[in-house]
């Protein structure tokens, strides 16, 4: 199947530096990728909507101003977590869908664990 | 919008039995209902999917069923193994990439060796 790759797979940051995550879709050209957060023992929350060459949507709640999405290719969407706080610990993990194929859905990456000290 | 519950929050087995998890959705426009397995510290993997235009769905040990009447549909896994022990998350949406899925909150399952 598709491949995603998420990098790096853990990052500890101290408090008030920022974060970048990236997102590659390995095999497949993706227009369209996600951001999810998940705390421990939780189920995925939708952060983004990343879309290639335009501004990513966010889903109420969330800051864009402190979760900075960036999708400049085709294969690469970036999450930058800015001026970082330990609240903001947690798994990130993006998806992507190919783009232009019928009836096929996201793969996820496996994920990014973020600890800000 | 569409809202899915899944039970049981632990499922705790012993080799070779079986496991089964129930997930219920609210939303009638919903066709596509993908399973995911999430292992300790990585991301979800997606391990069987079923589309509304069909009642059942299996891959070897693991099958899906639907009932689209009730809006529920359900994983089950026979003769457990304990590489299967993971979190297992199920999903509603409708098909297509523009639209996003909505999860369960995922069951624990544990199987004991």
């Amino acid at each position: 199947g598709a491949v995603v790759s998420q990098h790096p797979s853990w990052v500890i940051c101290k408090s008030g530096t920022s974060v970048k995550i990236e997102c590659r879709s390995l095999d497949f050209q993706a227009t369209t990728m996600f951001w999810y957060r998940q705390f421990p023992k939780q189920s995925l929350m939708l952060m983004a909507t990343s879309n290639e060459g335009s501004k990513a949507t966010y889903e109420q709640g969330v800051e864009k101003d402190k979760f900075l999405i960036n999708h400049a290719s085709l294969t690469l969407s970036t999450l930058t977590v800015t001026s970082a706080h330990p609240e903001d610990s947690s798994f990130y993990i993006c998806s992507a869908r190919e783009t232009g194929v019928m009836n096929t859905e996201a793969f996820f990456g496996q994920g990014t664990r973020l600890t800000v000290v | 919008g569409e809202n899915v519950e899944q039970h049981p929050s632990t499922l705790s087995v012993q080799e070779g039995d079986s496991a089964v998890i129930k997930c219920t959705y609210s939303d009638s426009a919903s066709n596509y209902f993908p399973w995911y397995k999430q292992e300790l510290g990585k991301g979800p993997q997606l391990i069987i999917d079923i589309r509304s235009n069909v009642g059942e769905k299996k891959d070897q040990r693991i099958a899906v069923t639907l009932n689209k009447t009730a809006k529920h549909f359900s994983l089950h896994i026979t003769e457990t193994q304990p590489e299967d022990s993971a979190v297992y998350f199920c999903a509603a949406k409708i098909s297509g990439g523009s639209y996003i899925p909505t999860f369960g909150r995922g069951t624990s399952l544990i199987v004991h060796p």
